[in-house]
């Protein structure tokens, strides 16, 4: 299956410093990428539509200012949590999108823990 | 993207079958079953999807009821390693550029 891989798989930072995720897609290119949260003993939410080569599409209640994404290539999207605090403590998961047999596939990858002291 | 209802959480012995309900009462004709588990710390994994049909690979089996309102997972021979949080999601087959809706899942728990 396809591979999608993190970096760094955790993090521990500072109150008020910024924090970059990457998430690459290994085996196959990837227009559209993903960006879940997902706090303790509770579901997955989506945060963002990464696409390549455009601007990110936040879902709703999602600081755009606070989550900077790129996605500079067609395997690799960045997630950048600025001037991160306590409560953006959380599990960030990305997924990445490949067109297979006419339709299209996501893929997960295996997550980054950031621990926000 | 139609909504579905899980148990929260399920007991299952090892090496027995474990049978995984997903009620979806709303869905829509174009709108397939896909199942993905996630196990502790890890990122969600796929694992089966189907439209209509009875539908198996290596990892389970998935039975859709003929008026498609409802679905079963099954995997056949459960172990330890399949202990996980399994999510039932409905949408349309790729769903385009869309992200996932994940509900609460079922707390699948294989006891020794």
């Amino acid at each position: 299956g396809a591979v999608v891989s993190q970096h760094p798989s955790w993090v521990i930072c500072k109150s008020g410093t910024s924090v970059k995720i990457e998430c690459r897609s290994l085996d196959f290119q990837a227009t559209t990428m993903f960006w879940y949260r997902q706090f303790p003993k509770q579901s997955l939410m989506l945060m963002a539509t990464s696409n390549e080569g455009s601007k990110a599409t936040y879902e709703q209640g999602v600081e755009k200012d606070k989550f900077l994404i790129n996605h500079a290539s067609l395997t690799l999207s960045t997630l950048t949590v600025t001037s991160a605090h306590p409560e953006d403590s959380s599990f960030y998961i990305c997924s990445a999108i490949r067109t297979e047999r006419s339709y299209n596939e996501q893929f997960f990858g295996p997550g980054t823990r950031l621990t926000v002291l | 993207d139609a909504k579905t209802t899980q148990p929260t959480s399920m007991d299952c012995a090892e090496g027995r079958a474990a049978n995984l309900p997903c009620n979806h009462s709303t869905i829509s004709g174009n709108e397939y079953v896909y199942w993905y588990r996630q196990i502790h710390s890890q990122g969600p994994q796929y694992i089966i999807h189907g439209l209509k049909n009875n539908e198996t690979n290596e990892m389970a089996s998935l039975i859709i009821t003929e008026d498609r309102k409802s679905s079963t997972l099954i995997l056949p021979h459960a172990t330890l390693r399949d202990t996980a949080v399994y999510y039932c999601i409905v949408r349309v087959m790729g769903g385009g550029a869309d992200g996932l809706t994940f509900g609460k899942g079922t707390h699948l728990i294989i006891q020794p």
